[in-house]
């Protein structure tokens, strides 16, 4: 696609229940990232993929949060058992990975804002 | 790990005038990079600048690595410049996704 895509754009949930954010990368990028950003601050790591590699999970805050890769392509971040802290611009990135230079540059989607009630 | 500061934290430009924003690191970066972040919370890449200088219209970077540090240069501002402009950098040694954010520099840009 023309850039990375993420869905929703916005969800709204209660305190406890279990979400789910989506990451469709730009095609052909072998890199994805999730990052969060809270409010007024600046951008917090979480995880990454890098293609058929074991992800970097050194960023997730908690063992509720998860994210898988499927395909190599499309990434979904799972946070269970929301708290009112989790409330945040969650950020999906891709890059062409796979070295340096270039390849490394990080190309952002527009973000899901998570808000738990 | 490696630590990122940026400043100003804020800054007030009339347009046209022109700015400079700094960029500190604490250890060597193999990977450092510029993002404006826009009024609506896009994040777009500015450049991609571990060494060097580079120049894309209006704004042009350098990084100093032996000095750990980095500028973004903004010449004849534009309201539209106004945002959020982050730098953020990866470390030898480091996890390759883990880039290290700084807390950014709001700028402000007045008609």
């Amino acid at each position: 696609g023309a850039g990375v895509s993420q869905s929703p754009s916005n969800k709204v949930t209660e305190k406890g229940k279990d979400v789910e954010l989506r990451c469709d990368p730009i095609s052909g990028h072998t890199a994805l990232y999730w990052y969060r950003q809270s409010l007024g601050q600046g951008l917090e790591f979480l995880i990454y993929f890098q293609g058929n590699s074991a992800p970097d999970k050194s960023g997730l805050p908690s063992d509720r949060f998860s994210a898988e890769r499927t395909g190599g392509s499309v990434s979904t971040l799972t946070i269970q058992r929301t708290q009112q802290e989790d409330s945040a611009v969650y950020l999906c990135a891709s890059s062409l990975g796979g070295g340096g230079g270039r390849a490394d540059t990080q190309y952002f989607g527009p973000g899901t804002r998570l808000t738990v009630l | 790990g490696i630590q990122v500061e940026q400043s100003p934290p804020d800054l007030i430009l009339q347009e046209g005038a022109n700015s400079t924003l700094r960029c500190n690191f604490s250890d060597s970066v193999n990977n450092l990079q510029w993002f404006h972040q826009n009024p609506w919370g896009q994040l777009i890449n500015l450049f991609y600048i571990p060494s060097g200088t580079k120049q894309n219209g209006r704004l042009s970077a350098t990084t100093v690595a032996t000095e750990r540090y980095s500028l973004l240069y903004i010449s004849s501002s534009q309201t539209t410049d106004s945002g959020v402009y982050f730098c953020a950098a990866l470390n030898y040694g480091g996890s390759q996704g883990n880039l290290i954010f700084g807390k950014g520099t709001k700028l402000s840009v007045k008609p």
